[in-house]
């Protein structure tokens, strides 16, 4: 098994430009989560999904949109690019419920993106 | 709403002391769960405990322990005997609902 696995790992985008960040999974889980993490801080919840075909806002949804048309994928899109968007993404999933809920949530290994 | 504390930004302890990272959250779930994860200088995040909101056992694992207080909605992690391994971020997290809310963090720094 992969885990979840993020892509790309890096990458600098300029000020307006749009990119989607690919998150997949490969454990079955059903919920699924994006995070950014800013240098020195927590992390923030920006999208999150119960199971395919539903998402919703977390802390921080404003300047991304996800989707969740598989249970493997939950990729992020930022339309418009902003400095204030420069940060590592994380991408985590879990399953509850069920007959056998994980004990932890498993993340991606990040993507750090630099928007200037 | 969902929010977890953690209100000790930094720590920096000498080899062999020991120190308890606090986490206080709040929730309106009657069922939730509780983690703590360490993210080391390398940058991923390392799973250390999850905790059911109905379970308010302590557990000790090594060097490890947590205290899990409903009554004062805490969930602090001690590490006995700290080792200079031990330096990174500490997150504790919450999880009610479909959210999974991080805290700010508690930076460890243990020196030698």
């Amino acid at each position: 098994n992969a885990g979840v696995t993020q892509t790309p790992k890096f990458r600098i985008l300029k000020i307006g430009q749009s990119m989607t960040l690919q998150c997949t999974q490969d454990m079955n889980h059903n919920y699924m989560y994006w995070y950014r993490q800013d240098p020195g801080m927590g992390l923030k919840l920006i999208y999150y999904s119960v199971g395919a075909g539903i998402t919703d806002k977390g802390e921080v949804p404003n300047g991304y949109n996800v989707s969740r048309s598989t249970t493997e994928d939950f990729p992020l899109r930022l339309e418009l690019a902003a400095p204030s968007q420069t940060s590592v993404y994380f991408c985590a999933s879990i399953h509850r419920g069920g007959q056998s809920p994980n004990t932890e949530a498993f993340f991606g290994q990040g993507t750090r993106l630099t928007v200037v | 709403a969902q929010k977890v504390t953690q209100a000790q930004t930094e720590i920096s302890v000498v080899e062999k002391e020991d120190v308890t990272l606090d986490c206080v959250y709040e929730t309106r779930d009657t069922t939730y769960y509780l983690f703590w994860y360490k993210q080391p200088p390398s940058g991923e995040l390392v799973f250390l405990i999850r905790r059911n909101s109905f379970d308010e056992q302590n557990e000790i694992s090594g060097r490890y322990s947590w205290n899990f207080q409903k009554s004062t909605s805490s969930f602090n992690f001690t590490i006995t005997a700290s080792q200079v391994v031990d330096s990174a971020v500490y997150f504790c997290a919450l999880s009610g609902g479909g959210k999974l809310i991080f805290g700010q963090g508690t930076e460890l720094s243990v020196k030698p």
